[in-house]
């Protein structure tokens, strides 16, 4: 299994709302990332876990809350997000050397109305 | 700090003629380069990385890279474009030592036309 699995591809939610997105990978990566990512943009960085460790933060608004119950699965909650928040929502995984590229999901786009 | 330049936003070329696409990066340490294309709607997929070795490394779907240190430029090259390679390419910088994350250059719409 070379893929990484993110459910569901499509959310749309309201700014009162709590709602999950996950994301799985059976290849035995640990290290998995959470970007988010505007159209025509590259993906900006979100959160890192390392070995089921949250090592980054990149400064994300508390309204995301990334959560990894095991090397296999990487959740990010959402409540209360902005309609600024709409975007598609990548998850990667890599082996975490320094020579590894990452490998991404097919993402989830989230419209929040 | 480490950082990629893609000074091109969008690249047009006829099917059949050869493409580049150029980055340009710079890292305080000796750098590992990667290169990423996004279909619409889909997640980033994987084409070549440089990490050492040969200056000219082969990826998927015919396409190739070239290394100039020298430069501090890898560009994407295929020597036959085709319409099906109209995507957004991503140029990205991961630099050694010390661990650091990807950084992402602002992608280059890539046309190619019939």
């Amino acid at each position: 299994d070379t893929e990484v699995t993110q459910t569901p591809k499509h959310l749309v939610m309201g700014m009162t709302n709590k709602k999950s997105l996950k994301c799985e990978q059976h290849m035995g990566h640990r290290a998995m990332y959470w970007y988010k990512q505007k159209a025509k943009k590259p993906p900006e960085l979100m959160f890192v876990y390392s070995y089921e460790k949250l090592s980054i933060n990149e400064s994300v608004p508390s309204r995301f809350s990334p959560e990894c119950p095991n090397s296999s699965l990487l959740n990010l909650h959402l409540h209360a997000l902005q309609p600024e928040d709409s975007a598609l929502y990548l998850c990667a995984s890599s082996q975490d050397r320094q020579g590894d590229g990452y490998t991404f999901g097919s993402g989830t786009r989230l419209t929040v109305v | 700090a480490q950082s990629v330049a893609q000074p091109e936003d969008q690249v047009n070329v006829a099917e059949g003629n050869p493409l580049t696409v150029k980055c340009t990066y710079s890292v305080s340490g000796n750098p590992y380069l990667f290169w990423y294309v996004q279909y619409p709607n889909r997640g980033l997929q994987f084409l070549l990385k440089y990490i050492t070795g040969d200056n000219l490394v082969k990826g998927s779907y015919g396409f190739e890279a070239e290394f100039n240190k020298s430069q501090t430029s890898f560009h994407l090259k295929k020597p036959s474009a085709l319409v099906s390679d109209s995507a957004l390419y991503f140029c990205a910088v991961r630099d050694i030592p010390g661990y650091s994350t990807l950084t992402f250059g602002k992608g280059t719409m890539l046309l190619v036309s019939p």
